[in-house]
């Protein structure tokens, strides 16, 4: 079946602009992850979707960073005013339910770079 | 906060040569443990996984990893690597008790295996 897809795969921007990241989760996955990827660095969680629950959003950096998630399906992930710190692989994740006994799906990734 | 943390940040290696990926993490709980891989071009893919019961886990592709509690280390080990072991290889963190199964990762261990 269709995996987690994410789009742009690479989106190029001027310091300042405001980005907007889509992640498509797999169908019926309840919960929706972003993490950021910076150079050289793991992974970082940034924010996590499970049904109609308020979202968990302990690990985005500022106030710049925000998400959606209409129910069950696509989430965007919107960075106003872009700073060069900002330059990242933004990955999505879903996975059937919240339990850390569930594994999380990867998407391919969104490269932002901010110039 | 829980940390993981992986000693090798890059490894070279001779296929058929053995490996061993180290990995601790700081979290004196009760943690559920994974390695997820990534290879050129390919999205972040679940390795292994470890819950509870038997220690030593086997994963996909000959791939098998081991929890010791009193280290906090969950290594990740293979007999003879191939060339197509060749990718980017992340440890990862979840408290059962850390509210939505967020994972907390390593910063990555490029693997290189030369043919």
């Amino acid at each position: 079946g269709a995996g987690v897809s994410q789009s742009p795969s690479n989106k190029v921007t001027e310091k300042g602009k405001d980005v907007e990241l889509r992640c498509d989760p797999i169908s019926g996955h309840t919960a929706l992850y972003w993490y950021r990827q910076r150079l050289g660095q793991g992974l970082e969680f940034l924010i996590y979707f499970q049904g109609n629950s308020a979202p968990d959003k302990s690990g985005l950096p500022s106030d710049r960073f925000s998400a959606e998630r209409t129910g069950e399906s696509v989430s965007t992930l919107t960075i106003q005013r872009t700073q060069q710190e900002d330059s990242a692989v933004y990955l999505c994740a879903s996975s059937p339910g919240t339990s850390g006994y569930n594994e999380q799906f990867f998407g391919p990734g969104t490269r932002l770079t901010v110039l | 906060a829980q940390s993981v943390s992986q000693h090798n940040h890059h490894v070279i290696l001779s296929e058929a040569a053995s490996l061993e990926l180290g990995c601790n993490y700081s979290y004196g709980g009760t943690v559920n443990l994974f390695w997820y891989v990534q290879y050129p071009g390919q999205h972040l893919q679940l390795l292994l996984k470890y819950f509870s019961g038997d220690p030593l886990v086997k994963g996909i592709k000959g791939f098998e990893a081991e929890f010791i509690k009193s280290k906090f280390s969950f290594n990740l080990r293979k007999p003879s690597v191939q060339w197509s072991d060749t990718a980017e290889y992340f440890c990862a963190v979840t408290s059962i008790y850390n509210q939505g199964g967020k994972l907390i990762f390593g910063q990555g261990t490029e693997l290189s295996v030369k043919p």
